[in-house]
């Protein structure tokens, strides 16, 4: 069974950092480009960044170029997002989720950050 | 960026009742390898995302033959044809065709 499980969220000050991340199992890791979606509370869903299977490519929106960093380990399973220089308007649920942007096609539960003073 | 606009918002429906929601794209989705990466998503409360259709109109494993999906370049549908109570949930179209991947407001479907 594919599982997506994010930790890593918490309350930071608005210039503070965070380092999400992202637990895969249930397949082959390594095969798969993978992604950070986020959702402010009660709105719509934001793409944030992806990145292909080796971590030779990697995208981010405009919003967060600069301040968001996308990692891998693949011998671990494990996705991460580096978010620094957090503003109140990064305040969401960070999801994972498998496979390019016209896929993703499984999604963790979310990891929620809040930006606040 | 690409603007998906889906209409209605909000959907009232009641049960055993179709359902249809549409969504256009500022752009044409059909990218240079021919396909059209048009996907849609439900979210039901609590919840997160769930795949339902991918490339407009290719059900995924496990969703009930009641949703389909159609369209084509800028216009794109997704129905229900007998709404159940577990359809409840906010619905998302998106585009994976132009950079970044864009989504719709999302439709909150109800029942009546």
């Amino acid at each position: 069974e594919v599982q997506l499980v994010e930790s890593g969220g918490g309350l930071v000050q608005p210039g503070g950092s965070l380092r999400l991340s992202c637990a895969a199992s249930g397949f082959t890791f390594s095969d798969y480009w993978m992604n950070w979606v986020r959702q402010a509370p009660g709105k719509g869903l934001e793409w944030v960044a992806n990145m292909n299977q080796d971590g030779s490519k990697k995208f981010y929106v405009d919003s967060v170029k600069g301040r968001f960093t996308m990692s891998r380990d693949n011998a671990k399973s494990s996705l991460y997002l580096q978010v620094n220089s957090l503003r109140v308007e990064d305040t969401a649920l960070y999801y994972c989720t498998r496979g390019s942007i016209w896929s993703s096609d499984y999604w963790g539960q979310g990891t929620l950050v809040t930006v606040s003073s | 960026d690409v603007v998906m606009t889906q209409s209605p918002l909000s959907l009232p429906v009641t049960l055993g009742q179709p359902a249809s929601i549409s969504c256009r794209s500022s752009q044409s989705l059909v990218y240079s390898d021919g396909n059209t990466y048009l996907i849609w998503f439900q979210q039901r409360p609590g919840q997160s995302p769930r795949r339902l259709i991918y490339k407009v109109s290719n059900r995924d494993s496990g969703v009930p033959d009641r949703f389909s999906g159609s369209g084509s370049g800028t216009d794109f549908t997704l129905k229900i044809s007998r709404v159940e109570a577990e359809d409840v949930g906010v619905y998302y179209c998106m585009q994976g065709t132009h950079w970044p991947p864009t989504f719709g407001q999302g439709t909150k479907v109800e029942i009546k």
